[in-house]
Protein backbone atom coordinates (compact mmCIF):
# COMPACT_ATOMS: atom_id res chain seq x y z
CA UNK A 1 0.00 0.00 0.00
CA UNK A 2 1.59 3.40 -0.95
CA UNK A 3 1.78 5.24 2.26
CA UNK A 4 4.02 7.98 4.10
CA UNK A 5 4.99 7.46 7.44
CA UNK A 6 5.60 9.62 10.35
CA UNK A 7 6.70 8.49 13.94
CA UNK A 8 5.85 9.15 16.75
CA UNK A 9 2.36 10.39 16.15
CA UNK A 10 2.33 11.60 19.59
CA UNK A 11 4.92 13.54 21.57
CA UNK A 12 4.98 15.51 24.92
CA UNK A 13 8.52 16.52 25.85
CA UNK A 14 10.36 19.63 27.17
CA UNK A 15 11.94 22.60 26.01
CA UNK A 16 15.04 22.14 24.88
CA UNK A 17 15.21 18.45 24.79
CA UNK A 18 16.02 17.60 21.38
CA UNK A 19 13.81 15.03 19.19
CA UNK A 20 13.39 13.80 15.96
CA UNK A 21 10.16 12.85 13.75
CA UNK A 22 10.50 10.54 10.98
CA UNK A 23 9.12 10.15 7.81
CA UNK A 24 9.20 7.52 5.31
CA UNK A 25 7.60 6.85 1.56
CA UNK A 26 7.18 4.01 -0.02
CA UNK A 27 6.16 5.41 -3.48
CA UNK A 28 9.73 6.41 -4.29
CA UNK A 29 9.01 9.98 -4.68
CA UNK A 30 11.58 12.50 -5.42
CA UNK A 31 9.58 15.24 -4.13
CA UNK A 32 9.47 15.41 0.20
CA UNK A 33 8.33 17.92 2.47
CA UNK A 34 7.49 19.14 5.63
CA UNK A 35 4.34 21.05 6.86
CA UNK A 36 3.18 22.84 10.16
CA UNK A 37 -0.53 23.33 10.38
CA UNK A 38 -1.79 25.82 13.44
CA UNK A 39 -5.22 26.89 14.57
CA UNK A 40 -5.63 30.04 11.69
CA UNK A 41 -2.53 29.66 9.74
CA UNK A 42 -3.32 26.63 7.41
CA UNK A 43 -0.39 24.28 6.61
CA UNK A 44 2.64 26.13 6.35
CA UNK A 45 6.11 24.53 4.72
CA UNK A 46 8.63 24.24 6.87
CA UNK A 47 11.32 22.60 4.55
CA UNK A 48 11.24 20.99 1.49
CA UNK A 49 13.53 18.27 -0.73
CA UNK A 50 13.52 18.26 -4.57
CA UNK A 51 15.63 14.69 -4.07
CA UNK A 52 18.48 13.57 -2.16
CA UNK A 53 20.93 15.55 -0.41
CA UNK A 54 18.84 18.88 -2.43
CA UNK A 55 17.22 20.51 0.41
CA UNK A 56 15.54 24.02 0.58
CA UNK A 57 13.80 26.22 3.17
CA UNK A 58 10.05 26.76 3.27
CA UNK A 59 8.09 29.73 4.86
CA UNK A 60 8.74 29.08 8.46
CA UNK A 61 12.26 26.75 8.61
CA UNK A 62 13.59 28.78 11.83
CA UNK A 63 14.35 26.02 14.68
CA UNK A 64 14.51 23.41 12.29
CA UNK A 65 16.94 21.12 10.30
CA UNK A 66 16.40 18.36 7.86
CA UNK A 67 18.29 15.70 5.91
CA UNK A 68 17.76 13.24 2.77
CA UNK A 69 20.29 10.96 2.58
CA UNK A 70 18.20 8.37 1.12
CA UNK A 71 15.66 8.98 -1.03
CA UNK A 72 12.44 7.17 1.35
CA UNK A 73 13.59 9.27 4.48
CA UNK A 74 13.16 12.71 5.50
CA UNK A 75 13.82 13.37 9.06
CA UNK A 76 12.48 16.18 10.60
CA UNK A 77 15.08 17.74 13.42
CA UNK A 78 14.41 19.80 16.49
CA UNK A 79 17.89 20.61 18.07
CA UNK A 80 16.70 22.58 21.05
CA UNK A 81 12.61 22.81 20.79
CA UNK A 82 10.63 26.01 22.26
CA UNK A 83 6.84 25.95 23.21
CA UNK A 84 6.20 27.91 19.80
CA UNK A 85 6.92 24.61 18.07
CA UNK A 86 3.86 22.99 19.78
CA UNK A 87 2.18 22.04 16.59
CA UNK A 88 0.56 19.66 14.25
CA UNK A 89 3.16 18.12 11.93
CA UNK A 90 2.72 16.60 8.12
CA UNK A 91 5.24 15.04 6.23
CA UNK A 92 4.63 14.83 2.17
CA UNK A 93 5.76 13.42 -0.78
CA UNK A 94 5.03 13.90 -4.50
CA UNK A 95 6.38 12.63 -7.68
CA UNK A 96 8.12 15.32 -8.91
CA UNK A 97 7.49 18.90 -7.94
CA UNK A 98 5.12 21.06 -5.53
CA UNK A 99 2.44 20.87 -7.91
CA UNK A 100 2.25 17.40 -8.35
CA UNK A 101 -0.64 15.92 -6.02
CA UNK A 102 1.24 15.56 -2.53
CA UNK A 103 0.82 12.18 -0.26
CA UNK A 104 0.57 13.33 3.33
CA UNK A 105 1.13 10.95 6.17
CA UNK A 106 -1.64 11.31 9.24
CA UNK A 107 0.33 13.94 11.26
CA UNK A 108 2.40 13.81 14.28
CA UNK A 109 0.93 16.37 17.35
CA UNK A 110 4.27 17.73 19.03
CA UNK A 111 3.75 19.47 22.77
CA UNK A 112 6.46 21.21 23.61
CA UNK A 113 6.49 22.06 27.90
CA UNK B 1 2.39 37.63 4.45
CA UNK B 2 -0.57 35.63 3.39
CA UNK B 3 0.22 34.94 -0.12
CA UNK B 4 -3.12 32.78 -0.42
CA UNK B 5 -6.28 33.62 1.28
CA UNK B 6 -9.15 31.46 2.90
CA UNK B 7 -11.53 34.14 3.93
CA UNK B 8 -13.71 31.73 5.00
CA UNK B 9 -13.39 29.75 7.66
CA UNK B 10 -16.50 28.09 7.74
CA UNK B 11 -19.58 26.75 5.36
CA UNK B 12 -22.35 25.19 6.21
CA UNK B 13 -24.67 23.90 3.14
CA UNK B 14 -27.40 21.69 2.76
CA UNK B 15 -27.25 18.22 1.69
CA UNK B 16 -27.48 17.88 -2.03
CA UNK B 17 -27.12 21.68 -2.52
CA UNK B 18 -24.00 23.31 -4.47
CA UNK B 19 -20.98 23.84 -2.32
CA UNK B 20 -18.68 26.85 -3.32
CA UNK B 21 -15.42 27.34 -1.52
CA UNK B 22 -13.45 30.42 -2.50
CA UNK B 23 -9.42 31.32 -2.02
CA UNK B 24 -7.40 34.44 -3.34
CA UNK B 25 -3.97 34.75 -3.91
CA UNK B 26 -1.87 37.79 -4.35
CA UNK B 27 1.53 36.01 -5.81
CA UNK B 28 1.53 36.81 -9.64
CA UNK B 29 4.05 34.16 -10.17
CA UNK B 30 1.79 31.19 -8.84
CA UNK B 31 0.91 28.85 -11.90
CA UNK B 32 -0.57 25.45 -10.06
CA UNK B 33 -3.48 25.28 -7.84
CA UNK B 34 -4.59 22.17 -6.15
CA UNK B 35 -7.26 21.52 -3.40
CA UNK B 36 -6.91 19.50 -0.72
CA UNK B 37 -9.45 18.07 1.81
CA UNK B 38 -9.09 17.04 5.24
CA UNK B 39 -10.66 14.79 7.94
CA UNK B 40 -9.85 14.62 11.54
CA UNK B 41 -7.09 12.69 12.55
CA UNK B 42 -5.74 12.33 8.96
CA UNK B 43 -3.56 14.07 6.34
CA UNK B 44 -4.77 16.60 4.07
CA UNK B 45 -5.74 13.75 0.80
CA UNK B 46 -5.56 15.73 -2.56
CA UNK B 47 -8.81 16.37 -4.34
CA UNK B 48 -8.10 18.27 -7.68
CA UNK B 49 -5.94 21.01 -9.34
CA UNK B 50 -5.95 23.30 -11.60
CA UNK B 51 -2.84 24.94 -13.84
CA UNK B 52 -2.57 28.86 -14.97
CA UNK B 53 -3.03 28.32 -18.59
CA UNK B 54 -6.46 27.32 -17.66
CA UNK B 55 -9.58 28.21 -16.06
CA UNK B 56 -11.56 25.50 -15.48
CA UNK B 57 -11.08 22.05 -14.58
CA UNK B 58 -13.72 19.16 -13.69
CA UNK B 59 -13.72 15.99 -12.20
CA UNK B 60 -16.89 14.13 -11.02
CA UNK B 61 -18.80 16.35 -8.87
CA UNK B 62 -15.82 19.08 -8.10
CA UNK B 63 -14.78 21.69 -10.24
CA UNK B 64 -12.13 24.29 -9.89
CA UNK B 65 -12.55 27.94 -11.41
CA UNK B 66 -9.65 30.00 -11.92
CA UNK B 67 -9.90 34.03 -12.65
CA UNK B 68 -6.16 34.92 -13.19
CA UNK B 69 -7.00 38.74 -13.74
CA UNK B 70 -8.81 38.75 -9.99
CA UNK B 71 -6.33 36.52 -8.58
CA UNK B 72 -9.20 33.91 -7.31
CA UNK B 73 -10.24 30.15 -7.50
CA UNK B 74 -13.00 28.78 -6.18
CA UNK B 75 -14.13 25.19 -5.87
CA UNK B 76 -17.62 24.22 -6.56
CA UNK B 77 -19.15 20.81 -4.98
CA UNK B 78 -22.21 19.73 -6.86
CA UNK B 79 -24.55 17.77 -5.23
CA UNK B 80 -22.76 18.31 -1.87
CA UNK B 81 -22.89 14.96 0.23
CA UNK B 82 -22.25 14.21 4.06
CA UNK B 83 -19.37 12.76 2.99
CA UNK B 84 -18.00 15.92 2.11
CA UNK B 85 -18.02 17.52 5.58
CA UNK B 86 -14.39 18.56 6.08
CA UNK B 87 -11.58 21.09 5.82
CA UNK B 88 -10.89 22.00 2.87
CA UNK B 89 -7.54 23.73 2.21
CA UNK B 90 -6.22 25.42 -1.31
CA UNK B 91 -2.45 25.70 -2.57
CA UNK B 92 -0.59 27.45 -5.07
CA UNK B 93 3.01 26.63 -6.13
CA UNK B 94 4.93 29.01 -8.37
CA UNK B 95 8.10 27.33 -10.75
CA UNK B 96 6.95 23.85 -8.64
CA UNK B 97 9.26 24.29 -5.51
CA UNK B 98 7.38 25.73 -2.80
CA UNK B 99 3.93 25.01 -2.19
CA UNK B 100 1.71 27.72 -0.03
CA UNK B 101 -1.45 26.58 1.45
CA UNK B 102 -4.57 29.17 2.87
CA UNK B 103 -5.81 28.48 6.15
CA UNK B 104 -8.71 26.24 4.88
CA UNK B 105 -12.64 26.22 5.44
CA UNK B 106 -14.29 23.85 6.97
CA UNK B 107 -17.44 22.60 5.13
CA UNK B 108 -20.39 21.45 7.19
CA UNK B 109 -23.05 19.63 5.03
CA UNK B 110 -26.27 19.38 6.53
CA UNK B 111 -28.90 16.50 6.08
Amino acid sequence: EAQVTQNPRYLITVTGKKLTVTCSQNMNHEYMSWYRQDPGLGLRQIYYSMNVEVTDKGDVPEGYKVSRKEKRNFPLILESPSPNQTSLYFCASSQGASNQPQHFGDGTRLSIL
Amino acid sequence: DQQVKQNSPSLSVQEGRISILNCDYTNSMFDYFLWYKKYPAEGPTFLISISSIKDKNEDGRFTVFLNKSAKHLSLHIVPSQPGDSAVYFCAASAMTQKLVFGQGTRLTINP
